[in-house]
């Protein structure tokens, strides 16, 4: 099957611009997360779909952040304005309903502020 | 809440030779831990997970892992490394907030020495 698709793989950007991440998670899975991995550390949830709701959002900026899941499938996370400290790899990951804690990653999509 | 801790931030093997990473939890009840490695490029994948019964569980590429309630502690390990073996490794710990999301350590840098 295939796997999670995120695009861009890079993206550079100056601080107060904006940027926009897309996933597409494996077919058939219905929750869809966001990491955020900031260099020499381990990735941190930002936030959590259940089809098109959100489970958690708890550790969402949501000064600058914003994500969505219109259609319980593909989804976009936004930063605006980008902060410097922003700059990290975003990762989107899945996984199918009742499979605790077996989520399958993208590649992820590394974001530079200037 | 619950914590991963990875004590070790990097850590250079002979090839052959055998590999232990330690991870210890912080976690109220019987956790639901998990071991992800991340290869240079790619996104991370599930090398095993345990939630209850045997202590000892088998995951793949010949790695194991070893859940002691006592030591709080869920170290990987492995009797040969491999040079393909390096790469970053991260455990993880299913949170018991309202989602099911995972909750990782900073992750250990495994360097594969000839």
């Amino acid at each position: 099957e295939a796997g999670v698709a995120q695009s861009p793989r890079y993206k550079i950007i100056e601080k107060r611009q904006s940027v926009a991440f897309w996933c597409n998670p494996i077919s058939g899975h219905a929750t869809l997360y966001w990491y955020q991995q900031i260099l020499g550390q381990g990735p941190k949830l930002l936030i959590q779909f259940q089809n098109n709701g959100v489970v958690d959002d708890s550790q969402l900026p949501k000064d600058r952040f914003s994500a969505e899941r219109l259609k319980g499938v593909d989804s976009t996370l936004k930063i605006q304005p980008a902060k410097l400290e922003d700059s990290a790899v975003y990762l989107c990951a899945s996984k199918r309903t009742g499979n605790t804690g077996e989520l399958f990653f993208g590649e992820g999509s590394r974001l530079t502020v200037l | 809440a619950q914590s991963v801790t990875q004590p070790d931030i990097h850590i250079t093997v002979s090839e052959g030779a055998s590999l232990e990473l330690r991870c210890n939890y912080s976690y109220g009840a019987t956790p639901y831990l998990f071991w992800y490695v991340q290869s240079p490029g790619q996104g991370l994948q599930l090398l095993l997970k345990y939630f209850s019964g045997d202590t000892l569980v088998q995951g793949i590429k010949g790695f194991e892992a070893e859940f002691k309630r006592s030591q709080s502690s869920f170290n990987l390990r492995k009797p040969s490394v491999h040079w393909s073996d390096a790469a970053e490794y991260f455990c993880a710990v299913v949170s018991n907030q309202a989602g099911t999301a995972l909750i990782f350590g900073k992750g250990t840098t495994l360097s594969v020495s000839s």
